[in-house]
């Protein structure tokens, strides 16, 4: 167990819809990163945020966003959602973002949109 | 753009025989390098990581990883695996001195290991 969760652990879901993913980062830890993880793409990274603030974006498509909360939980929210959407996405958490720092990823959610 | 390749997509051998994983990174840069472990349903677990320092990591589970900064490669090695080592390893970079600190990972490669 990494200390991070992630709810719910299963999402089905039609097309045109819109989930929202979240992620409890370990106690303590600043940072969260959110990763999609399909079949054709790999693992690729989406989003981080540190401290409630936007830190870097990957290939997060316009659909996504996401936000970090002052308890330092976050939401991943995925709009109009496609086929190619389903995947498993995974949050993970480091303490204070340095590159140092060790991310301890979530359970991840898996995501079926039909 | 930063990449990075992992050279075999599958590998199958049997119990007690050796593993070596290749991983090769594009970026020219200070890197800090990751191997991460995929057990059958489970979540991302780190195996060892590389910053700075002697360029042959011990991790966990027997695991080592070898920094060869000449020619860009962190690969992993197991002496003798066990049935328990199967799952899917990534390889992942982060760019040191950069503002964010994502981890760019390999494609995987998953491990089968035969009892």
């Amino acid at each position: 167990d990494s200390g991070v969760t992630q709810t719910p652990k299963h999402l089905i879901t039609a097309t045109g819809q819109r989930v929202t993913l979240r992620c409890s980062p370990r106690s303590g830890d600043l940072s969260v990163y959110w990763y999609q993880q399909s079949l054709d793409q790999g693992l690729q990274f989406l989003i981080q945020y540190y401290n409630g603030e936007e830190r870097a974006k990957g290939n997060i498509l316009e659909r996504f966003s996401a936000q970090q909360f002052p308890d330092l939980h976050s939401e991943l929210n995925l709009s109009s959602l496609e086929l190619g959407d389903s995947a498993l996405y995974f949050c993970a958490s480091s303490p204070s973002g340095r590159g140092y720092n060790e991310q301890f990823f979530g359970p991840g959610t898996r995501l079926t949109v039909l | 753009a930063q990449s990075v390749s992992q050279h075999n997509h599958h590998v199958i051998l049997s119990e007690a025989a050796s593993l070596e994983l290749g991983c090769n990174y594009s970026y020219g840069g200070t890197v800090n390098l990751f191997w991460y472990v995929q057990y059958p349903g489970q979540h991302l677990q780190l195996l060892l990581k590389y910053f700075s320092g002697d360029p042959l990591v011990k991790g966990i589970k027997g695991f080592e990883a070898e920094f060869i900064k000449s020619k860009f490669s962190f690969n992993l090695r197991k002496p003798s695996v066990q049935w328990s080592d199967t799952a899917e390893y990534f390889c992942a970079v982060m760019r040191e001195g950069s503002n964010d600190y994502k981890l760019s990972f390999g494609a995987g490669t998953t491990v089968t290991v035969r009892a």
